[in-house]
């Protein structure tokens, strides 16, 4: 099955850093890979996803890379804010379905004034 | 659309009894999912439906765990005896099918905390 690994899992900056979240994944035929978040005590939600056809994807605070080559994608938060304190998580659709997701273990991120 | 309903929101058990877990998917969707959520094991895939048909329940810990999709709206995960272990929030989230190439956005629930005593 897919393997997925997350990096960190866990961290800390101040209120308008930037903070950056990495996935590396095994399986070459993967083609989509999606970023979600979940707040405390409340359900996982998409915040980002990027197809194979590009390299980046960006919407206002946050951007997502991929490299197929090297098989890894990164979430990419700039000026963050307390509100983006939450566990984020990267997926992999598993081999033969997109809808198949395997989750990275997951970032803490805190975002301290 | 309310999004995936999930229910009950909590539930508290005693160790050896029934617990069942019950998920309403987005209307429309074609595949379901349960996960489990922990702290050590972060959140793990236990089965997942496509057109209510059981497509992989590899995930699914052990005998004492069963799910069913009777039809397009409805599924429970069934946890028979219920074990202190089994201690988790479970989460329901529905798809459309789709392409490999195209992906999809999985909709969760807003999750069943279980605590087994």
């Amino acid at each position: 099955g897919e393997n997925v690994e997350q990096h960190p899992s866990t961290l800390s900056v101040q209120e308008g850093d930037s903070a950056v979240i990495k996935c590396t994944y095994s399986d070459s035929a993967s083609n989509y890979f999606p970023w979600y978040k979940q707040e405390l005590g409340k359900r996982p939600q998409l915040i980002i996803d990027i197809r194979s056809n590009v390299g980046e994807k960006k919407d206002q605070r946050i951007a997502v890379t991929l490299n197929k080559t090297a098989k890894h994608f990164s979430l990419h938060i700039t000026e963050t804010q307390p509100e983006d304190s939450a566990v984020y998580f990267c997926a992999v659709p598993r081999a033969g379905t997109a809808s198949k997701l395997t989750f990275g273990t997951g970032t803490r991120l805190q975002v301290t004034l | 659309d309310a999004g995936v309903i999930q229910s009950p929101r909590h539930e508290v058990t005693e160790m050896g009894q029934e617990v069942t877990l019950r998920c309403k998917p987005i209307s429309g969707h074609n595949s379901l999912f349960w996960y489990r959520q922990t702290m050590m094991r972060g959140l793990e895939l236990l089965i997942y439906f496509n057109n209510n048909v059981p497509i992989d329940d590899s995930g699914m810990p052990e005998d004492r765990f069963s799910a069913k999709m009777p039809n397009a709206s409805f599924s429970t995960l069934k946890i028979q005896p219920s074990e202190p272990r089994d201690s988790a929030v479970y989460f329901c989230a529905s798809t459309q099918l789709a392409t490999v190439e195209a992906g999809t956005e999985a909709f969760f629930g807003q999750g069943t905390r279980l605590t087994v005593v």
